[in-house]
């Protein structure tokens, strides 16, 4: 069963708009929460985290919100540049500190 | 500029034959991570290791095999590669436990092996 999930596999958007990305997760005991961004034929690169005890936490053109109650993140990037196009994925720290990872939401930004 | 190294980017093997992958981390880490990415599946973990001559099974273990002699370096091996093994490999690296804050996986570029 998934424990943390991105029901969006793709998503386009205009350059200079807002790109949503959006994750869900089942488990209440995750107590950190990060963004990931991979390119084609690379590693993924570290974006973005949030501490369980918080609900927003922003960097430059990246902010990510934390639902506790509805178990929902997600990952604002304003405004979006065709740079930016890359897969997202969003993970979860557990009880033993590995990170469960979603699917991942491709990211097209459109010029 | 903190790095791991996957030593083969690019590999084509056929089915049967052994394979090993290297990756080497220069951070002092002492946990490391396989994990494999397929399109629609995301990541998931094959291996981990939390110091030198520990490893731990992950969620998709079957196949494969892991060894860490070193701090430095975690090695995947596939014991008689099959096509199901095609995929992105990719190895990661943190620091212990005790770090502070999200402790963060460092990534390599990924090895991408396809198994004919």
């Amino acid at each position: 069963d998934q424990q943390v999930k991105q029901n969006s596999p793709s998503l386009s958007v205009q350059e200079g708009r807002i790109s949503i990305l959006n994750c869900d997760y089942t488990n209440s005991m995750f107590d950190y929460f990060l963004w990931y961004k991979k390119y084609p034929a690379e590693g993924p690169t570290f974006l973005i985290s949030i501490s369980s005890i918080k609900d927003k936490n922003e960097d430059g053109r990246f902010t990510v919100f934390l639902n506790k109650s509805a178990k929902h993140l997600s990952l604002h990037i304003v405004p979006s540049q065709p740079g930016d196009s890359a897969v997202y994925f969003c993970a979860a720290r557990g009880s033993q500190g590995n990170l469960i990872f979603g699917k991942g939401t491709k990211l097209s930004v459109k010029p | 500029d903190v790095k791991v190294t996957q030593s083969s980017r690019y590999l084509v093997k056929r089915t049967g034959e052994k394979v090993f992958l290297e990756c080497v981390q220069d951070m002092d880490h002492e946990n490391m991570f396989w994990y494999r990415q397929d399109p629609g599946l995301g990541l998931r973990l094959i291996y981990f290791s939390y110091d030198v001559k520990m490893k731990e099974k992950g969620d998709i273990p079957e196949g494969y095999s892991v060894s860490r002699e070193k701090k430095e370096r975690f090695s995947l091996i596939l014991e008689s590669a099959s096509t199901n093994q095609t995929s992105m490999y990719l190895c990661a690296s943190r620091t212990g436990a005790g770090a502070s804050g999200a402790n963060v996986l460092t990534f390599g570029a990924g090895s991408r092996l396809t198994v004919l």
